[in-house]
């Protein structure tokens, strides 16, 4: 079956424009989170969906950022005028269950969208 | 704030080597979740651990989380070409109800032939 894919694959904005990047997750999983890679840094955590709600939203770096999923199932990340420091590439995940304590549940991720900010 | 630091920050080592990657944690640490991600593709979940001392294998890897779960270690045998890439170690740090997933900022291993 198909993996978790993201669109586009390579978004190039300029500042201050909005973006919105797509996830579509493995068919039935019921968790979706949503991760960015800076260059040379380590994977950020941003948001966590459990179906169609996001018990945690600690991650969003600011109120620039939201995402929401509907129907349990393709989750959209925005980011409202965008700033140079966005750039990143933004990485998708989902796995089956997500549950109280996250994650518990092998997360499969998808390709990701890079994301420059000129 | 909370803090996962991985060392080393890149590892060279020949083909047959042995290779090891740490994760120190500021805090204690509900479970530890590693990754693989190969040059050019995106991290792959490998493993997660949860109890202290608690010691998982897949095949030449071996998985550790310390007593106090504030650290852990991906130890690799006999390193393969196919073992190139970045290992990421993610400590998931609990405040409150909320649960937030720390990264490290991987460990790069090459693999010379």
């Amino acid at each position: 079956g198909a993996g978790v894919s993201q669109s586009p694959s390579n978004k190039v904005t300029e500042k201050g424009k909005d973006v919105e990047l797509r996830c579509d997750p493995i068919s039935g999983h019921t968790a979706l989170y949503w991760y960015r890679q800076s260059l040379g840094q380590g994977l950020e955590f941003l948001i966590y969906f459990q179906g169609n709600s996001a018990p945690d939203k600690s991650g969003l770096p600011s109120d620039r950022f939201s995402a929401e999923r509907t129907g349990g199932s393709v989750s959209t990340l925005t980011i409202q005028r965008t700033q140079q420091e966005d750039s990143a590439v933004y990485l998708c995940a989902s796995s089956l269950r997500g549950g109280d304590r996250l994650p518990t549940d092998t997360q499969y991720f998808g390709p990701g969208t890079r994301l420059t900010v000129l | 704030g909370q803090q996962v630091m991985q060392i080393p920050q890149y590892q060279h080592v020949q083909e047959g080597e042995d290779f090891t990657t740490y994760c120190n944690s500021s805090t204690t640490l509900s479970n530890i979740q590693w990754y693989k991600q190969r040059p050019g593709g995106h991290p792959v979940f490998l493993i997660q651990l949860v109890k202290s001392g608690e010691v998982k294998k897949q095949k030449r890897l071996t998985f550790q989380f310390g007593e106090a779960k504030k650290n852990s270690s991906l130890h690799i045998t006999a390193t393969q070409t196919t073992d190139v890439g970045t290992y990421f170690c993610a400590g998931l740090v609990y405040g409150g109800s909320q649960g937030n997933l720390i990264f490290g900022k991987g460990t790069k291993l090459s693999v010379k032939p």
